[in-house]
């Protein structure tokens, strides 16, 4: 069965750098397109961006820009999001999420059980 | 961007209620328009895609219409484990956006 399964939760001072991973098992890696979505405290579903699993090309949303990196290891089927300078606004569950395209249409039919980031001093 | 608004922001209902949920796009989106439901501490879960669309194993309770910027989820009758937060998303172009949500509370 797909799974997609996140590092565990991470306490960092502002400042700092963090790396979270999703692994995925289940599929064909390299098939799906892998995204990430932020959800702060309270607050709605943000869309990061998303990383080619082929290419390893990923595409930021423009408020996610500059601290904010994608990367892939595909003899692991894993992907990470790497964000640096930590604010505490960065304070948020980090889901990442598969791409799933059907008759025209994409949504998100699978996703991590969620990283939450907490950055404090 | 495409901005994604959903309404109420909240709602009390019982269960065996029938329930409706609204959200418009701030410009034509067609039909690519997806419904998450989410409940506490846990990752969203799709529920319709491309407007009204029921993803596999979704239960028939649950439906989805409309077109360019207006849509709609209903549930026909609340289930106890309906209560949660249900989220729109628009698929339209990048980035894909979310409403902000709609929690659906006793």
């Amino acid at each position: 069965q797909v799974q997609l399964v996140q590092s565990g939760s991470e306490l960092k001072e502002p400042g700092a750098s963090v790396k979270v991973s999703c692994k995925a098992s289940g599929y064909t890696f390299t098939n799906s397109a892998l995204y990430w979505v932020r959800q702060a405290p309270g607050q709605g579903l943000e869309w990061m961006g998303w990383i080619n699993t082929n290419t390893g090309n990923p595409t930021y949303a423009q408020a996610f820009t500059g601290r904010f990196v994608f990367s892939l290891d595909t003899s692991v089927n894993t992907t990470y999001l790497q964000i640096s300078s930590l604010k505490t606004d960065d304070t948020a569950v980090y889901y990442c999420a598969r791409k799933k395209y059907a008759s025209g249409y994409v949504f998100f039919d699978y996703w991590g059980q969620g990283t939450l980031l907490t950055v404090s001093s | 961007d495409i901005q994604m608004t959903q309404s109420p922001a909240s709602l009390s209902a019982s269960v065996g209620d029938r329930v409706t949920i609204t959200c418009r796009a701030s410009q034509n989106i067609y039909r690519y328009l997806n419904w998450y439901q989410q409940k506490p501490g846990k990752a969203p879960e799709v529920l319709i895609y491309g407007a009204s669309t029921l993803q596999r194993g979704v239960p028939s309770r649950f439906s989805g219409s409309g077109s360019g910027t207006d849509f709609t989820l209903t549930i026909s009758s609340l289930e106890p484990e309906d209560f949660a937060t249900y989220c729109c998303q628009q698929s339209y172009s990048s980035p894909g956006t979310f409403g902000q949500g709609t929690k659906v509370e006793v």
